[in-house]
């Protein structure tokens, strides 16, 4: 069966430092895949997308690895600061399917 | 407008009760989409439109009826809901063509009593 689990339910990291957080699926074949952040009570809110034949995409203090050998990506906050703390949410697309599917969620807080 | 909006946010319903959540963008998104969220669990697909059209229905029970008037319109339908299914009822667009993210509203916070 298909499966997308994100290793930790919950993480806290120290202001400053770089969270790492990650992101396995099995049988899948991604055409993308996505990042989300949620804050409570909140629908998600799109980071970034990284395509199948990309390895990596960065935006500002961001940064998505696409490792599809794998069946892993890894989402980078670095300079991490308490207004990031919120539940990240990656999510798989497969190739002519119209269907964007959740993994389970990594509650990141980070501590002043 | 980069936003979908979402009416009402909050709902409490009775079991026999019929009541409609809705959902507008003007992004020019052609797929919407309904999910459902359960307390500390990911969203879950129930329903795709395309171009108007019910795309993908994910074996959701009857008594959601989803609805497509138009390209900036989506509806759900609800009737004789039971308790388990009070969550957070969430709409979203995107581009048809995938490599696009999905732009979600803000949900609907949805209680049966």
């Amino acid at each position: 069966s298909q499966k997308i689990e994100q290793n930790s339910e919950a993480l806290n990291i120290q202001e400053g430092k770089t969270a790492t957080l990650t992101c396995n699926y099995t049988n899948y074949s991604p055409a993308y895949l996505q990042w989300y952040r949620q804050d409570p009570g909140r629908g998600p809110v799109f980071l970034l997308l990284i395509r199948e034949n990309e390895k990596e995409k960065r935006k500002e203090r961001l940064k998505v690895t696409f490792d599809t050998t794998l069946k892993q990506s890894l989402f980078h906050i670095t300079a991490s600061q308490p207004a990031d703390s919120a539940t990240y949410l990656c999510a798989l697309e497969d190739f002519g399917n119209e269907k964007l599917t959740f993994g389970t969620g990594t509650r990141l807080t980070i501590i002043p | 407008d980069t936003e979908v909006t979402q009416t009402p946010k909050h709902l409490v319903m009775g079991m026999t009760n019929k009541k409609s959540l809705k959902c507008e963008q003007h992004m020019g998104h052609r797929a919407m989409y309904w999910y459902k969220q359960k307390a500390k669990k990911p969203p879950e697909l129930m329903f795709v439109y395309s171009y108007e059209k019910l795309s993908i229905n994910e074996s959701v029970p009857s008594r959601f009826s989803p609805e497509c008037p138009n390209s900036s319109l989506l509806n759900l339908h609800l009737h004789a809901l039971q308790p388990e299914d009070s969550a957070l009822y969430l709409c979203a667009s995107s581009q048809l063509q995938g490599g696009y993210g999905y732009t979600f509203g803000s949900g609907t916070r949805l209680t049966v009593v």
